[in-house]
């Protein structure tokens, strides 16, 4: 089955710093998603994205639903350590039985 | 109390044992999953179900099979554990109509030797 790539894989950042990361695929999505999952927790929805070239923010998050339909970045500004878990990224097409389909996750960690 | 329930929250087991994974939500919603976490891997679907009569396969359902005891109750089971199905599995739940916001329990961590 279809995997979302995401990149970075990790990354270790100083707090205070932006993060940056992103995920594509090889197919278009209608609806992108952002989810964090902290250590021994299941994945938490961040942000939810619905139509090309959007840019949501929710706080420090900010994230956009790329104009090919087939790529989605997140912004995460002045980190801080609870911000230390795994990204996932996860695309939507309404109508096939509303799978989602994730992407492989880009681990942050943030050193003090 | 949590929403999305997973039991047990960890097992270890022997290859060729029968293990049952049990989620439960209060959340009220008709929508259940099931996703198993591989490193590097992300999630994948292992089976999902609509409603109590409603049961699909996902991209990865070979070696595992699910019961829908209630609309509150989704199990998961290998009927003959193997090693490559240790793993880090996890049970979601969502509203028709808003399969957007998937809510996922705690997860169970099985490793079966």
């Amino acid at each position: 089955g279809q995997q979302l790539n995401q990149s970075p894989q990790s990354m270790f950042i100083q707090e205070g710093e932006d993060v940056s990361m992103n995920c594509t695929s090889s197919s278009i999505f209608n609806t992108w998603l952002w989810y964090k999952q902290d250590p021994g927790e299941g994945p938490v929805l961040l942000i939810a994205l619905y139509k090309a070239g959007e840019l949501t923010s929710n706080g420090r998050l900010t994230a956009q639903f790329g104009i090919t339909r087939k790529d989605s970045f997140l912004n995460i500004s002045a980190s801080i350590p609870s911000d230390v878990g795994i990204y996932f990224c996860a695309g939507l097409n309404t109508g096939t039985a509303s799978k989602l389909t994730f992407g492989t996750g880009t681990r942050l960690q943030v050193t003090l | 109390d949590a929403d999305v329930t997973q039991t047990p929250r960890n097992r270890i087991t022997k290859t060729g044992k029968r293990i049952m994974l049990e989620c439960s939500q209060t959340k009220g919603h008709d929508r259940m999953y099931w996703y198993r976490q591989d490193p590097g891997l992300g999630l994948r679907l292992i089976y999902y179900s609509f409603d109590v009569k409603d049961i699909n396969k996902g991209e990865i359902s070979d070696g595992y099979s699910v019961s829908r005891q209630a609309q509150a109750k989704f199990s998961l089971s290998l009927e003959s554990a193997i090693p490559n199905q240790t793993a880090l599995y996890f049970c979601a739940t969502a509203v028709a109509g808003s399969t957007d916001t998937q809510y996922f329990g705690p997860g169970t961590r099985l490793t079966v030797l």
